[in-house]
């Protein structure tokens, strides 16, 4: 089974508006992390938002929130305001235990941001 | 405070030859791992390193090789290219630590191209 699924290969959002970008997440482990990661077109990976699986609250970053859902396995990226600036790939991906920095990633959503 | 710097940014090589990239960790960071992106697989863990020891392997031939030195620094190698190494190849860098509090940072990446 795919540890980490993004069902939204590309989404288009009105430039201000918000927008949220899907994921689901497969693992046995009661400690792992989640992360979204940025990545525009030059290739660098840009850290957005950090959600720890024993958090309480949904983690908030900016105009980026998370909306973790335990029991539902998905921790969805909101971005609020949408700017051009915006539009680029993004990541959701997963590390699970105490003993790796082994990261599973989704196969991304290419958001575009319209004016 | 520096972020990861990956070098050369880009690159190309012939069928056959070997190459050598280097990823340079957030000061302080001891944990490295490389991953590859390309088109069709997406983003795959290729190794990780901590304190100068690879603590976890992808599935990868043993083509690709990696090596981290005393000051975190790390080196991946691959042997022998063929012309599906071409890709993307990213490093990220942790502080490690409880999961809780394990974020990592990529660098920008080294675009490799096999011809």
């Amino acid at each position: 089974a795919q540890k980490i699924t993004q069902t939204q290969p590309g989404m288009f959002v009105q430039e201000k508006e918000a927008v949220t970008l899907d994921c689901t997440y497969d693992t046995s482990d009661p400690s792992y992390g989640l992360f979204w990661y940025k990545q525009p077109s030059s290739g660098e990976m840009i850290f957005l938002i950090y959600q720890g699986s024993y958090d309480q609250q949904n983690a908030t970053e900016g105009r980026y929130s998370l909306n973790f859902q335990k029991a539902r396995k998905s921790a969805n990226l909101v971005i609020s305001a949408s700017q051009l600036g915006d539009s680029a790939m993004y990541f959701c991906a997963m590390r699970e235990g105490y003993n790796f920095n082994k990261f599973y990633f989704g196969s991304g959503t290419k958001l575009n941001v319209k004016p | 405070k520096a972020g990861v710097t990956q070098t050369p940014r880009y690159l190309i090589k012939t069928r056959g030859q070997q190459v050598t990239l280097s990823c340079s960790p957030i000061s302080g960071h001891r944990s490295v791992s490389w991953y590859q992106q390309t088109p069709g697989q997406g983003l795959q863990f290729l190794f990780e390193y901590f304190s100068e020891t690879q603590r976890n392997k992808g599935n990868f031939p043993g083509r690709f090789s990696g090596r981290q030195f005393s000051n975190s620094r790390s080196e991946m190698n691959v042997s022998t290219l063929e012309l599906g190494d071409s890709a993307l190849y990213l490093c990220a860098s942790s502080f490690r630590d409880r999961v809780a509090h394990a974020e990592a940072f990529f660098g920008q990446g080294t675009r490799l191209t096999v011809v």
